[in-house]
Parts: structure tokens; sequence; C-alpha cells
């Protein structure tokens, strides 16, 4: 499958916490960002990636959360001291852009549980 | 008022009936409408992909796009149990960045 990946899948931890998830985007999609998705609601924009440099940052994405792509792969994003308001899917997807058109595949998403 | 408005469902519709699903937009600038689909627990899948005002036919699918009414639609013919899925438009504003801004997504059942 070369499709996006995501790691883990599924993350339940305790309020206080420190998460970290990973996701390899479609070979060589220069293009990588995250999105958070809570129940009932469309994907929200965090953060975008063009090669290893962070271009667009959300004002969802507060203090406590970091993205990295040290090496223009794969990405991390970490969560420090998660609140219960953190429990959501978090989504990363990958682009190549051809022209004008800049076409997003999702991951699966990592489903985290703050307790 | 949100950039993108979804109508969440949810829509009950037998097999084989024609679905139409529906978006309003805001935002006279945003120039690119996807719609995505999204079995439960996954991630979205791409199912259409559209920049100018008209109609885009993939198979089962046509995706239309109303730039003067800032209105997109998308029609299912002949609809399967297999399309029960939550379906969610998206546009993108290039010039203002790479993000795309969702809808709420509408829920559809295709019963058998």
């Amino acid at each position: 499958d070369t499709g996006v990946s995501q790691n883990p899948r599924h993350k339940i931890t305790k309020r206080g916490q420190n998460v970290t998830f990973r996701c390899d985007p479609i070979s060589e999609h220069n293009r990588l960002y995250w999105y958070r998705q809570t129940l009932g609601q469309g994907p929200e924009f965090l953060t975008y990636f063009q090669n290893e440099a962070q271009l667009e940052k959300s004002r969802l994405l507060s203090d406590r959360f970091s993205a990295e792509r040290p090496k223009g792969s794969f990405s991390t994003l970490e969560i420090q001291r998660t609140e219960q308001g953190d429990s959501a899917m978090y989504l990363c997807a990958s682009s190549l852009p051809a022209g004008v058109k800049d076409t997003q595949y999702f991951g699966p998403g990592t489903r985290l549980t703050v307790l | 008022q949100k950039e993108v408005e979804q109508d969440p469902g949810p829509l009950s519709v037998p097999e084989g009936a024609i679905v139409s699903l529906n978006c309003t937009y805001s935002n006279s600038a945003f120039q690119y409408f996807m719609w995505y689909r999204q079995y439960s627990r996954k991630g979205p899948e791409l199912l259409m992909y559209t920049y100018s005002s008209g109609n885009k036919e993939d198979g089962r699918f046509t995706a239309q796009v109303d730039k003067s009414s800032k209105y997109i639609s998308l029609f299912i013919r002949d609809s399967q149990p297999s399309d029960s899925a939550t379906y969610l438009c998206a546009t993108q504003n290039q010039e203002a960045g790479t993000a795309l801004i969702f809808g709420k997504g509408t829920t559809l059942s295709v019963s058998s």
C-alpha cells in the first residue's frame, strides 16, 4: 500500500501525559498537512509543511502542540500535557502539487482519547 | 457564519435512489471544490475535485459548482449500500494558503 500511513491508529492516554503521532506521506509528496477532526465535525487544519519547512500554522495549534518534519519525509505531531479537549481524530494528508491542483490525500488517522 | 455550511443529515435512502448532497460557502475567493467520502473511523477519501462552475461527472457521481450562488452539490446515481458513509465538501483558497476548509459532513445511509 503506497498511501499515507499513520501510527499509532489509536492512543488512549491520561490527562497531563505527552503523546506523539507519526505520519508517513505518499512517497515523493513534498507537502504534508495535519488536521484534527472531532465527532460530528469536518477536519480542521492544524499545520502544513513543504519539505522540512513548516509554512502555515492554525491558531488551533496551541503552544502545547508541536509538529516536525526533520528530513522532509515523515512528520511527527506531539501534544504535551494533554487535556480532555484534545480527544479527537488526528489526520495527516500529503500532496504533490501538479500545476494549480493541490490534491490532498488523507491517511487513516490516529484516534486520541484523553481520560 | 461558518465559511462552509453543510447539513449533517442523516439522510436515508433506498438502494437505487438518486442522492443530492449540498454545501454553501461564504467566501467568493474560494477557487477549488472537493468532495470527500469518509467511512466510519477511516480517513477521508477524495471523490471529486472541481475548479470552475459547471458539472463534472465520474461514473455514478456528478459534482456541480455554481459560483454565482456559492453552492456546490454532489449527485449520486443508482445509490448502493456501499455508498453509506459521511460525505464532506471542502474548498480552498490557494492565494490565502493551502488549508482545506471542510463542511461538517452529511451522513448518508443507503438501505438494500
